[in-house]
């Protein structure tokens, strides 16, 4: 089966940094994408990794680590409009990019 | 701007009634998917079609079906709803090969009555 765990919620304080983790134990792996979901609207693209590495663009970054089934989305300098569901995804090899969604981590930004 | 459009946004049904809900699209993208959400889940990847070609997925229920007529416009058919399919409804484009960005449209909230 495919597996794929994230924190439930998070709080931060504004201007604070904020690290979210991801783990994944899927059959076959090509690469992991983070989303960004507000509620009652649609995922929208932060990132996606293929490599191990940090991929920084902005406030986030993203860090994989395919021996360790294990990724983080890095949010600097939060702003109280990034109080949102953070989505991991893994996308796996093989078929038409079909992408697992883990549940989501839902975080709070607070003044 | 090029992108994924859901109509409606919000969609009450009663129970058993026979209900559609459309995507279009205009990034010109081969492979279109639909996924259900509901409240506080991941999407749920209900089936995709790249072109013409459709994918259904394994656990997607009967209740459920699908018409792509052309490229840009894709249909979710939910032949007779129960209370348990009440749930967000979101269509993704993606241009067609391995690895790529998936473009979500805003979704439908489908209430069942």
């Amino acid at each position: 089966g495919q597996n794929i765990d994230q924190p439930t919620e998070m709080t931060a304080t504004e201007g604070a940094i904020v690290q979210i983790n991801c783990t994944y134990q899927t059959s076959g792996f090509n690469g992991l994408f983070w989303y960004q979901q507000h509620a009652g609207e649609a995922p929208t693209f932060l990132s996606y990794n293929v490599l191990d590495g940090l991929e920084e663009k902005g406030r986030f970054s993203s860090f994989l680590s395919r021996s360790k089934g294990y990724s983080y989305l890095l949010l600097k300098e939060l702003q109280m409009k990034d109080s949102a569901s953070y989505l991991c995804a893994v996308t796996l090899s093989g078929g038409y990019n079909k992408l697992i969604f883990g549940a989501g981590t839902r975080l709070a930004v607070h003044p | 701007d090029a992108m994924v459009i859901q109509n409606p946004r919000y969609q009450v049904t009663q129970f058993g009634k026979p209900v559609t809900l459309s995507c279009s699209q205009t990034l010109n993208h081969n492979v279109m998917y639909w996924y259900q959400q509901k409240s506080s889940q991941a999407p749920k990847l209900l089936f995709h079609y790249y072109d013409k070609d459709f994918n259904n997925e394994a656990d997607t229920p009967d209740n459920f079906q699908s018409r792509r007529p052309n490229t840009s416009f894709c249909f979710l058919d939910i032949r007779s709803p129960g209370l348990g399919d009440a749930a967000m409804y979101l269509c993704a484009t993606s241009p067609g090969g391995g690895g790529e960005t998936q473009y979500f449209g805003p979704g439908t909230r489908l209430l069942v009555l």
